[in-house]
């Protein structure tokens, strides 16, 4: 079992439509990251939470650690949304990133 | 401010070279780290420098290492290539060893 899991593996939308991505993991962390990358390889840190909420434009984080479960929502999608989107956390045993398989998203205009 | 660069970007080499990357973080950021992105295995940590010295590694074989100059840029090397280090090497620094993390573009490696 992989310590960072992600649903859905892909996910295809219309655009307008709301959009939740999830991630749960089993390791005692310090933080998690959701990070997006784009075809070509770049990847871009979207949020960085160590508990609650944080919100940026259209995106929202949202993080229980009790529950070790954090969600990525996006609101109003938009095709320039396609994209995968990766959590990670920083555990506190290793001092390092351990990703999630990421989240195919694609969005239809 | 620049942004994380890696050279090179793209690069072709035979099994048994050996390869030498480079990322330069952003400037007065002290730390980087190296990650292996590969469609099977996804993401994984390679290693982390923080001013010249190696902080954290991975689980990778010998056959892959780095440095980190004075300077902060860094470089990381892989003898003996093997087809399975195809990969996309992600290298990303912050201030001084904290969480946040500010990614380059990636150097997409392929061994034929």
């Amino acid at each position: 079992k992989n310590e960072v899991e992600q649903s859905p593996q892909n996910l295809t939308a219309q655009e307008g439509e709301f959009i939740t991505i999830n991630c749960s993991y089993s390791v005692g962390i310090s933080a998690l990251h959701w990070l997006q990358q784009h075809p070509g390889g770049g990847i871009v840190s979207l949020f960085m939470l160590s508990s609650g909420k944080k919100k940026h434009g259209r995106l929202i984080a949202t993080i229980n650690i009790q529950e070790k479960h954090s969600s990525l929502h996006i609101t109003a999608s938009h095709p320039r949304d396609s994209a995968v989107y990766i959590c990670a956390v920083w555990e506190t045993s290793g001092s390092r990133l351990t990703f999630g398989e990421g989240t195919q998203l694609t969005v239809n205009p | 401010k620049a942004g994380v660069t890696q050279t090179p970007r793209y690069l072709i080499k035979t099994r048994g070279q050996q390869v030498t990357l480079s990322c330069s973080p952003i400037s007065g950021h002290r730390s980087v780290s190296w990650y292996q992105q590969t469609p099977g295995q996804g993401l994984q940590f390679l290693f982390e420098y923080f001013s010249e010295t190696q902080r954290n590694k991975g689980n990778f074989p010998g056959r892959f290492s780095g440095r980190q100059f004075s300077n902060s840029r860094s470089e990381m090397n892989v003898s003996t290539l093997e087809l399975g280090d195809s990969a996309l090497y992600l290298c990303a620094s912050n201030l001084a060893g904290g969480y946040e993390q500010y990614f380059g573009p990636g150097t997409r490696l392929t061994v034929t």
